[in-house]
């Protein structure tokens, strides 16, 4: 079992350009939740998805978006990226069942935004 | 939304002493607290995980509390080794809601 992937692991990126970041859930989760660990804090939820929709939602503006496919893989899109959006983007995968709430956590892809 | 918190923020322990981390939290209706252990250049790895029905429970040097009355949950690792060097966080969630809220993180640094 691979476990929860994530690619690219680094990634430089323009102030204003778009950046698409994409996740592997671990073998048999079906959900995909997306968080931002800023450098000194702790991750912060952004989205999940279920059943290629998303479901939640955390404070984050318009910008970031993604998509589950069927597969269960899903993607993380940032437009009109600012500087304040350099962080480390973390994946993880979980399964939607009542009592079975235990999340895995991939790499993370470091954004930098210049 | 769910607030938690972590104190302290960096803990030096000697070898072989035990550390302790203690969490707080403000929704009532949270039902499981995990804590992860992430080292440097790495994603979180859950190391233990508690839910609200159980008062304690441990894996091997690892233990967790979770007092519901006062809010507040605490990660106990006994015999502390080098490897146990690490930020530590703890989170919490309502059940089936898989969306974690996490605490800042607590720097364990385990002197030899």
């Amino acid at each position: 079992d691979a476990g929860v992937t994530q690619s690219p692991t680094h990634l430089i990126k323009t102030r204003g350009q778009q950046v698409t970041l994409r996740c592997s859930p671990k073998s048999g989760h079906d959900t995909v939740s997306w968080y931002q660990q800023a450098l000194g804090q702790g991750p912060q939820f952004i989205f999940q998805y279920y059943e290629e929709e998303e479901r939640q939602r955390g404070n984050f503006p318009d910008r970031f978006s993604g998509h589950q496919f069927p597969n269960y893989s899903s993607e993380l899109n940032v437009n009109a990226l600012l500087l304040g959006d350099s962080a480390l983007y973390l994946c993880a995968s979980s399964l939607m069942m009542e009592m079975n709430t235990e999340a895995f956590f991939g790499q993370g892809t470091r954004l930098t935004v210049v | 939304g769910e607030n938690v918190e972590q104190h302290p923020s960096t803990l030096s322990v000697q070898e072989g002493d035990s550390a302790v981390i203690k969490c707080t939290y403000s929704d009532s209706a949270s039902n499981y607290f995990p804590w992860y252990k992430q080292e440097l250049g790495k994603g979180p790895q859950l190391i233990i995980d508690i839910r609200s029905n159980v008062g304690e429970k441990k894996d091997q040097r690892i233990a967790v509390t979770l007092n519901k009355t006062a809010k507040h949950f605490s990660l106990h690792i006994t015999e502390t080794q080098p490897e146990d060097s690490a930020v530590y966080f703890c989170a919490a969630s309502r059940q089936g809601n898989n969306r974690l809220a996490f605490g800042k993180g607590n720097q364990v640094v385990v002197i030899p």
